[in-house]
């Protein structure tokens, strides 16, 4: 069974772009949550979705916004990039719900230069 | 988000020997708690889980200890092997954030 898809890899941006990542999980889960990990720090929770809704987010911007499709997939869109934005993000998948075990992807590596 | 700083603190311990990794948490209502393991360029990998109606889990060569008391979580390693050499995260929620709080996260490194 496949795991917790995230693409592309590595994403390159110039300041004031927008960046869109996706993330497809674990054929079942429903819901799909963001996290932000910026160099050696720990991972910062961004934004959870199920079935198709916004449940809860973390302390960051508007401008960190995302969306879940109907097939449960997701995309996490990133508008007017700032330097600090450079980071890895991870997409995890669970069964509805948070406490269920969250599987993480691979990530994506976002660099804004 | 909360910033840690650049430096994580980083336990090293004799390959064969068992590992201890310590976690506090500030939220005295969570009642799920997990632990994650991160190796270099990868998504953190789940390891082990217990919720708060318990104190001790038993895994695979890991046991999670769990003293709400104290807002405390412990990861314990047996036998500790070079695969082990990772970053390790420990994780809580509650019914009421519904969101993960993760921890800064200690560097376990296995000394041949």
């Amino acid at each position: 069974e496949a795991g917790v898809t995230q693409s592309p890899t590595h994403l390159i941006k110039t300041r004031g772009q927008q960046a869109t990542l996706r993330c497809s999980p674990i054929s079942g889960h429903t819901s799909v949550y963001w996290y932000q990990q910026a160099l050696g720090l720990g991972l910062q929770f961004l934004l959870w979705y199920d079935e198709g809704e916004e449940r809860n987010r973390g302390n960051f911007p508007p401008r960190f916004s995302g969306r879940q499709f109907p097939n449960y997939s997701s995309e996490l869109n990133v508008n007017a990039l700032e330097l600090e934005d450079s980071a890895l993000y991870l997409c995890a998948s669970s069964l509805r719900g948070p406490k269920n075990i969250q599987y993480f992807g691979a990530g994506t590596r976002l660099s804004v230069l | 988000g909360e910033s840690v700083g650049l430096h994580l603190p980083t336990l090293s311990v004799q390959e064969g020997d068992n590992s201890i990794i310590n976690c506090a948490y500030s939220n005295s209502a969570s009642d799920y708690f997990i632990w994650y393991k991160q190796e270099s360029g990868k998504g953190p990998q789940f390891i082990i889980d217990i919720r708060s109606n318990m104190d001790k889990r038993q895994g695979q060569r890991v046991t999670v200890l769990l003293n709400k008391t104290v807002k405390h979580l412990s990861l314990q390693i047996a036998a500790t092997q070079p695969g082990d050499s990772a970053v390790y995260f420990c994780a809580d929620t509650s019914s009421g954030t519904y969101k993960y709080i993760f921890g800064t996260g200690t560097r376990l490194k296995v000394l041949a």
